[in-house]
């Protein structure tokens, strides 16, 4: 069974700070995509990262997918309020597809 | 809006009772997928349809729960004689073709299922 580990589980920070969520597992994804969920609402998608080694960046956000293809991070620099969300990686559900494997995510609090 | 639509945002029930969570995708989409999310937990993957078709039911619970996409209307997940541990969001997304492993998924904003 695939798993995605996210670290930590929950991150609170002051506006302005720097910071790294982690996403890992012990199997081989062929990729690995980001979302940010905010309360009450469904997830978004951020990136998706295919290429061992790859880093993708959106404004403050850094992505990078490991060389080995089972391990991700996102970097996010100057965290402001806006921030504030639920992180999660997901990646193909091996053998289908049709699935996603979901972490069960970062909840990052970024205070004023 | 033409993004994917789910109702009612919040369904509450007694235990016993029957919940049907609609969904309808964005516009030209013709695939849809359920997931639930426990609070503080990630989304667990439930089914995949296409109109008039179940292609993936293998995340769905062998009793109680069942899902259809007809051809006219919104894709319904129903879930009979529900219990308190049903309670979580459900949510909804959709595809215009067959997912491709980088393909993203739009989701809806789910609607929150609540059994006293």
């Amino acid at each position: 069974t695939q798993l995605l580990e996210q670290s930590p589980q929950f991150l609170s920070i002051q506006e302005g700070e720097n910071l790294t969520v982690y996403c890992n597992s012990s199997s081989v994804f062929s990729s690995l995509q980001w979302y940010r969920q905010e309360p009450g609402e469904g997830p978004v998608l951020l990136v998706t990262v295919v290429t061992g080694g790859e880093v993708k960046k959106l404004k403050r956000l850094t992505f990078q997918f490991g060389d080995a293809r089972k391990d991700s991070s996102l970097h996010i620099t100057a965290a402001q309020p806006g921030d504030t969300g639920l992180y999660l990686c997901a990646g193909p559900t091996s053998g289908s597809a049709r699935q996603l494997t979901f972490g069960s995510g970062t909840q990052l609090t970024v205070l004023p | 809006n033409a993004g994917v639509m789910q109702n009612p945002r919040h369904l509450v029930r007694r235990r016993g009772q029957e919940a049907r969570l609609r969904c309808s995708p964005m516009k030209g989409h013709s695939h849809v997928y359920w997931y639930r999310q426990l609070p503080e937990e990630g989304l667990k993957f439930m089914v995949y349809l296409q109109k008039e078709n179940i292609i993936d039911e293998s995340g769905m619970p062998k009793e109680r729960f069942s899902a259809e996409f007809p051809k006219e209307g919104p894709s319904i997940l129903r879930i009979q004689q529900v219990v308190r541990g049903d309670s979580a969001a459900y949510f909804c997304a959709s595809s215009p073709l067959r997912r491709q492993d980088n393909s993203p998924l739009h989701f809806g904003n789910g609607t929150r299922l609540t059994v006293t």
